[in-house]
């Protein structure tokens, strides 16, 4: 258990619907990160945030945004599904976020656009 | 953009054989780590090598970092069923964020 916990572990929707992840942080750490899985693409960093603030930015489409809360969970938000969306989606937080802290990932939210 | 190819992508082996996987780079890293991820969870940290030339070993396992820490390689020793799962490289350099590999499936049989 690395202490980072996602929910919901499996989402099932319709193409143009919007759905939600959540994420809770490791207790201490400031830094959370946003995955996207998939088999053609590998782990694909989407967007970093520390201590409320966004961070960093990686291939995020714009219908993807997230956010991190004064309690330091973080949402991501899915809008305008498509079919190619289906994936895991990964949270992982770290202390600072500097990119040799390690990492601490949770288990994931499967999304399947149907 | 800094891109990290992993090789071989797809690995299966016998109990107690030796095997080495590779990830490399034409982009300088500041940072190497070896995560291993199983079905159904996420990655989990196996080491991070900060120094060009750096050796750590973790049981059977010896990671390597390049001397220009552009590559890094992971050799595992008499393999066991135990090992199975994705193993992912990831750099980290100038931006703040990691760049992973894209992962070599183990396979370790019985």
């Amino acid at each position: 258990d690395s202490g980072v916990t996602q929910t919901p572990k499996h989402l099932i929707t319709a193409t143009g619907q919007r759905v939600t992840l959540r994420c809770s942080p490791r207790s201490g750490d400031l830094s959370v990160y946003w995955y996207q899985q998939s088999l053609d693409q590998g782990l694909q960093f989407l967007i970093q945030y520390y201590n409320g603030e966004e961070r960093a930015k990686g291939n995020i489409l714009e219908r993807f945004s997230a956010q991190q809360f004064p309690d330091l969970h973080s949402e991501l938000n899915l809008s305008s599904l498509e079919l190619g969306d289906s994936a895991l989606y990964f949270c992982a937080s770290s202390l600072s976020g500097r990119s040799y802290n390690e990492q601490f990932f949770g288990p994931g939210t499967r999304l399947t656009v149907l | 953009t800094q891109l990290l190819e992993q090789s071989p992508q797809f690995l299966s082996i016998q109990e107690g054989e030796n095997l080495t996987v590779y990830c490399n780079s034409s982009s300088v890293f500041s940072s190497l780590q070896w995560y291993r991820q199983e079905p159904g969870e996420g990655p989990v940290l196996l080491v991070t090598v900060v120094t060009g030339g750096e050796v750590k070993k973790l049981k059977r396992l010896t990671f390597q970092f390049g001397d220009a820490r552009k590559d890094s390689s992971l050799h595992i020793t008499a393999a066991q069923p135990g090992d199975t799962g994705l193993y992912l490289c990831a750099g980290g350099g100038s931006a703040r964020q990691l760049t992973f590999g894209s992962g070599t499936q183990l396979t370790v049989l019985p």
